[in-house]
């Protein structure tokens, strides 16, 4: 199975930062690399599709880089409702592998 | 607009069965593979199963293997989870999703989950 890991686990952060989440394949996975954002009690929402490509809806704040086996989600300008976890996940090989989730707390 | 809603969550005992369900609106459900995500109490995402757009090809993680059997009605816009023997470390939230397909360029389709619904949760306690 693909390890996923995620840095850090979690992050404090003020209103208008730049964050910055990476995620790290244990083995390459081009670009099949996808991230979510989940609020407490809430269903995961689409971020980021194949590592770069934002999803319809989500605010241009939020970008994705990177291949292989090292990506990073950015936000530029952290806002309020950007407070929430962060999880990256592979979709090259099953079983589909998460990472382990990065928390995003207020400052 | 395209929803998914989970239904057929509950209090089990450890070894009992449940049938969790998952109506689907406003998407061709037959074009599509869907899968269902776990979320235990606290912890991270695991995904759970997947199953193609017919039925024929159904994809577990090795946890659950043997004893969960994912399955759908392409006639009801149905997805389901059959869970038998269930375990403690099974209660969780259980999400189903779309998969959404890109292709890789060789022919060959991967998929993301764009659409989630807001999940039922099983509880397996005696």
């Amino acid at each position: 199975d693909i390890q996923m890991t995620q840095s850090p686990s979690s992050l404090s952060a003020s209103v208008g930062d730049r964050v910055t989440i990476t995620c790290r394949a244990s083995q390459t996975i081009a670009s099949h690399l996808h991230w979510y954002q989940q609020k407490p009690g809430k269903a995961p929402n689409l971020l980021i599709y194949t590592a770069s490509n934002l999803h319809r809806g989500v605010p241009s704040r939020f970008s994705g880089s990177g291949s292989e086996t090292d990506f990073t989600l950015t936000i530029t300008s952290l806002q309020p409702e950007d407070f929430a976890t962060y999880y990256c996940q592979q979709s090259y090989s099953t079983p589909q592998t998460f990472g382990q989730g990065t928390k995003v707390e207020i400052k | 607009e395209v929803q998914l809603v989970e239904s057929g969550g509950g209090l089990v005992q450890p070894g009992g069965s449940l049938r969790l369900s998952c109506g689907a609106s406003g998407l061709t459900f037959g074009s599509y593979w869907m899968t269902w995500v776990r979320q235990a109490p606290g912890k991270g995402l695991e995904w759970v199963a997947n199953v193609n757009q017919d039925g024929s090809e159904k994809k577990y993680v090795d946890s659950v293997k043997g004893r969960f059997t994912i399955s759908r009605d392409n006639a009801k816009n149905s997805l389901y989870l059959q869970m038998n023997s269930l375990r403690a470390e099974d209660t969780a939230v259980y999400y189903c999703a779309r998969h959404y397909p890109y292709s890789s360029g060789w022919g060959k389709y991967y998929y993301y989950m764009d659409v989630w619904g807001k999940g039922t949760t099983i509880t397996v306690s005696s």
